[in-house]
């Protein structure tokens, strides 16, 4: 059981629009940034949003994060093949004292 | 350019300890925190502990306290990652993680990971 709530699965066709939600407390996103990971098979995540909305270097500008609240989301326009992968969302949570990941998304273009 | 390399596979009977390394460089190793996250097999992440490589400081996950115990050898740029009393259920492969300028921050860049089975 995830601290933070993602829904298992999303699906689009190339260069469709997805986004993909996560939900959590005040203790975590609510008073946090949050950040998304892309984790390809038999891979380690990847770092694609930090601080909310910001992307690391050699993140494509169609991949973009946004946050209100206790819930966050993210987004995906233009979508490629390539894009195909598990999703989390992760934040740092007070009481914890350390990062929550949710569940992960499964990404799939169809 | 930042890079974190791992131990390799272990496979250990239920009951032992298994001691995974995470060795760091391309950047001051002292200056930032080094988290240990866990995914089990089609499972989620799942955090376990961090280390302050300045001065050794830690920070355990409740659900492994007692377990688990985080170590740095600034000599090699070296954090450790130490899980004894193993069971079937420890099965994952383990990734050691850098945070961010910010201590509030998760992961920025991740080690390759280490398949840890645990199986009699």
């Amino acid at each position: 059981q995830s601290v933070l709530t993602q829904p298992p699965s999303a699906s689009g066709t190339p260069g469709q629009r997805v986004t993909i939600s996560c939900s959590g407390s005040s203790s975590n996103i609510g008073s946090n940034y949050v950040y998304w990971y892309q984790q390809l098979p038999g891979t380690a995540p990847k770092l694609l949003i930090y601080s909310n909305n910001q992307r690391p270097s050699g993140v494509p500008d169609r991949f973009s994060g946004s946050k209100s609240g206790t819930s966050a989301s993210l987004a995906i326009s233009g979508l490629r093949s390539e894009d195909e992968a598990d999703y989390y969302c992760a934040a740092w949570d007070d009481n914890l004292s350390g990062p929550v990941f949710g569940g992960g998304t499964k990404l799939t273009v169809l | 350019q930042v890079q974190l390399v791992q131990s390799g596979v272990e496979v250990k009977k239920p009951g032992a300890s298994v001691k995974v390394s995470c060795k760091a460089s391309g950047y001051t190793f002292t200056s930032y925190y080094i988290h240990w996250v866990r995914q089990a097999p089609g499972q989620g992440l799942e955090w376990m502990g961090k280390i302050n490589p300045s001065g050794g400081g830690t920070g355990y996950a409740q659900k492994f306290q007692g377990r688990v115990t985080i170590t740095r050898d600034t000599s090699t740029s070296t954090v450790y990652m130490e899980l004894s009393s193993l069971r079937s259920e420890d099965t994952a492969v383990y990734y050691c993680g850098r945070g961010g300028h910010s201590y509030y921050e998760t992961p920025h860049h991740w080690g390759q990971g280490t398949l840890v089975t645990v199986s009699s």
